[in-house]
């Protein structure tokens, strides 16, 4: 079964840090992008950063370029999100997705996502 | 950066109803769009990509359609399990940007 599962979410104080994990199973990750989106309380979906497959080229939203750091571990099947200097706004679920199609980074749908963790920081 | 505004925000509709639901791009995208649905507490679905090839599993009452700036998700006849929230997402380039959601509500 493919599946995706989110973890590290909690209360933060700003300006502090956290690290999320997704781990993957049921595919072969180390063949697929994967991506991190978050949605803030009653927003929409916002497009954090993405990874290639062999973790060679990483792009990342400008809201968060500079404080997050998105690495993977092919040998863990596990996708990782280092956020520091968190800011109130970075207040959302955060959702781990991989592209639709092997080996692509750019021009490609999410086709698998977790249930999502939340982060909430909050003095 | 690419902007993606879906119209409307909102709509009422009923069962067996065919709905439209348009999203715009700020500039040409080709045909680089996806369709999500998204209900309450649950993580997105892709339901249609590259705007107008329907997701293994997808029912048949979904279709999308556009190219360039201009894009349309249709649902042919409207059924309770589709009452949600859809997105819209561009993804032609190294950023990927969503619309701001329509929600498909009960009449």
């Amino acid at each position: 079964q493919v599946q995706l599962v989110e973890s590290g979410g909690g209360v933060v104080q700003p300006g502090r840090s956290l690290r999320l994990s997704c781990a993957a199973s049921g595919f072969t990750f180390s063949s697929y992008a994967m991506h991190w989106v978050r949605q803030a309380p009653g927003k929409g979906l916002e497009w954090v950063a993405v990874i290639s497959y062999d973790g060679s080229n990483k792009y990342y939203a400008d809201s968060v370029k500079g404080r997050f750091t998105i690495s993977r571990d092919n040998s863990k099947n596990t996708l990782y999100l280092q956020m520091n200097s968190l800011r109130a706004e970075d207040t959302a679920v955060y959702y781990c997705a991989r592209g639709r199609q092997q080996w692509l980074v750019v021009h490609d749908a999410f086709d698998i996502w977790g249930q999502g963790t939340m982060v909430t920081v909050s003095s | 950066d690419i902007q993606m505004t879906q119209s409307p925000s909102t709509l009422s509709a009923s069962v067996g109803d065919r709905v439209t639901i348009t999203c715009r791009a700020s500039q040409s995208i080709s045909s680089w769009l996806a369709w999500y649905q998204q209900k309450p507490g649950k993580a997105p679905k892709l339901l249609i990509y590259k705007a107008s090839s329907l997701e293994s599993g997808v029912p048949s009452r979904f279709s999308g359609s556009g190219s360039g700036t201009e894009f349309t998700l249709t649902i042919s006849s409207l059924q309770p399990d589709d009452f949600a929230t859809y997105y819209c997402q561009q993804y032609n380039s190294y950023t990927w940007t969503f619309g701001q959601g329509t929600k498909v509500e009960i009449k």
